[in-house]
């Protein structure tokens, strides 16, 4: 147990839907990344969130957004939802802003329908 | 930019085999690099990782890897693999100038055969 949590574990929703997706980081952790994993594109890092500012952003899509709260969980907001959007999403937290670990929670599983 | 290449995405051993799993990186500055591990249906845990210090990693579960700067690898090994190592394996590497995003190879999926 990597001590990050998200939920829910799996969705099911239909195309053109919104689904808004949670994780709670590790005690103490003040950065949180988000990562999708399809088989397609492999891991790929998202957005990173930093004591509730956005620190990084990576392959995400202009149809998805995230936001980090004061009490340091985050949420990942997919919008307008397409096939191709179905996928793993992870979340992990780290103390560092850099070089150090990242832990990861055990993914949502999203399917798009 | 930082990148890495996994080569082979699927490695078949013996159990009581070694275990090599190849990771190439390309970094601009000096790299911070990571094994992970992802069992099937279940996030990625932290298996070692690089940061600087001594170029021989240990991690757990008897795995360990060796920065080579010239060679710009950083690859898995483990003296005799156990049926549990079956999962996939992943490389990844961050640097400072693009600050602790993880830029992750395509993953090798490793068998152990009894």
């Amino acid at each position: 147990d990597s001590g990050v949590t998200q939920t829910p574990k799996h969705l099911i929703t239909a195309t053109g839907q919104r689904v808004t997706l949670r994780c709670s980081p590790r005690s103490g952790d003040l950065s949180v990344y988000w990562y999708q994993q399809s088989l397609d594109q492999g891991l790929q890092f998202l957005i990173q969130y930093y004591n509730g500012e956005e620190r990084a952003k990576g392959n995400i899509l202009e149809r998805f957004s995230a936001q980090q709260f004061p009490d340091l969980h985050s949420e990942l907001n997919l919008s307008s939802l397409e096939l191709g959007d179905s996928a793993l999403y992870f979340c992990a937290s780290s103390r560092l802003t850099s070089g150090g670990e990242q832990f990861f929670g055990p993914g949502t599983r999203l399917t798009v329908l | 930019a930082q990148s890495v290449t996994q080569l082979g995405s699927h490695v078949s051993v013996s159990e009581g085999a070694l275990v090599l799993l190849r990771c190439n990186y390309s970094s601009s500055v000096p790299p911070y690099l990571f094994w992970y591990v992802q069992y099937p249906n279940q996030g990625l845990q932290l298996l070692l990782k690089y940061t600087s210090a001594a170029t021989l990693v240990k991690g757990i579960n008897g795995f360990e890897a060796e920065f080579k700067k010239s060679e710009t690898s950083f690859h898995l090994t483990k003296p005799s693999a156990h049926m549990s190592d079956a999962a996939e394996y992943f490389c990844a590497v961050s640097q400072e100038t693009s600050g602790s995003r993880l830029t992750f190879g395509e993953g090798t999926q490793l068998t152990v055969n009894p």
